[in-house]
């Protein structure tokens, strides 16, 4: 079971956001993924392997933690980064299972 | 560049069976490196993992769904599909298919990173009378 805190997060473009993921049992391998969301988009990849940026994700998200603890920063909130995010977990039954998410919304 | 789409009814009666298909192109979903999921978000909701296809013939599927789940490819069509029995209206969501993020490290070797870089546009399915 994956848990995201916090549930909406109020801030300023330009500001930082801080995200948590925490895992109910280590992350096998580390394989902790990020994506954003939009309305009525699909998610869209930014962090993989729990630290590495997926390609064309500018380097302002920045993903960390190992275990069962991981954070998705970023630096300097553009417009375009209000949205919802989603943490993923690979396991081993099931085999991906997804946190409930967190929506950054403007303050 | 790989697309996927998805495509199939929007609406589903009860008890029946929810059947979709994703139409792959830019890539082989015989190519036996990736493995092609599917994924549903039911309305307002997160992200629930369905179950996948690999080498165009291994599945591999969510406990919570297994028993009402089929996966199947179609290689000559380059199409994977979905099919989910005895709907409910629990059952209504976007429907997505995915694919895995894969490494390659030289000499034929590669890896899945368990992640999933690319994504259709999803579809509705309503399951109602």
């Amino acid at each position: 079971v994956l848990t995201q805190s916090p549930g909406t997060l109020s801030l300023s473009p330009g500001e930082r956001a801080t995200l948590s993921c925490r895992a109910s049992q280590n992350v096998l391998s580390n394989y902790l993924a990020w994506y954003q969301q939009k309305p009525g988009q699909p998610p869209r990849l930014l962090i993989y392997s729990a630290s590495s940026r997926a390609a064309g994700i500018p380097d302002r998200f920045n993903g960390s933690g190992s275990g069962t603890d991981f954070t998705l920063t970023i630096n300097r909130l553009d417009p375009e980064d209000f949205a919802v995010y989603y943490c993923q977990q690979y396991g081993s039954s099931p085999r991906f299972t997804f946190g409930p998410g967190t929506k950054i919304e403007i303050k | 560049q790989v697309h996927l789409q998805e495509s199939g009814p929007g609406l589903v009666q009860p008890s029946q069976t929810l059947s979709l298909t994703c139409t792959v192109s830019g890539g082989s979903i015989s190519s036996g490196d990736h493995n092609w999921s599917w994924i549903r978000q039911h309305p307002g909701k997160g992200l629930e993992w369905i179950g996948y296809l690999y080498n165009s013939g291994t599945t591999h599927y969510n406990p919570s769904l297994k028993s009402r789940v089929t996966i199947s490819g179609d290689t000559a069509k380059n199409q994977f599909s979905l099919r989910l029995s005895s709907v409910t209206a629990a059952d209504t969501a976007v429907y997505y298919c995915a694919r895995d993020l894969v490494k390659y490290y030289g000499s034929g070797s590669y890896s899945s990173m368990a992640a999933f870089d690319i994504w259709g546009q999803g579809t509705m399915v309503t399951v109602s009378s």
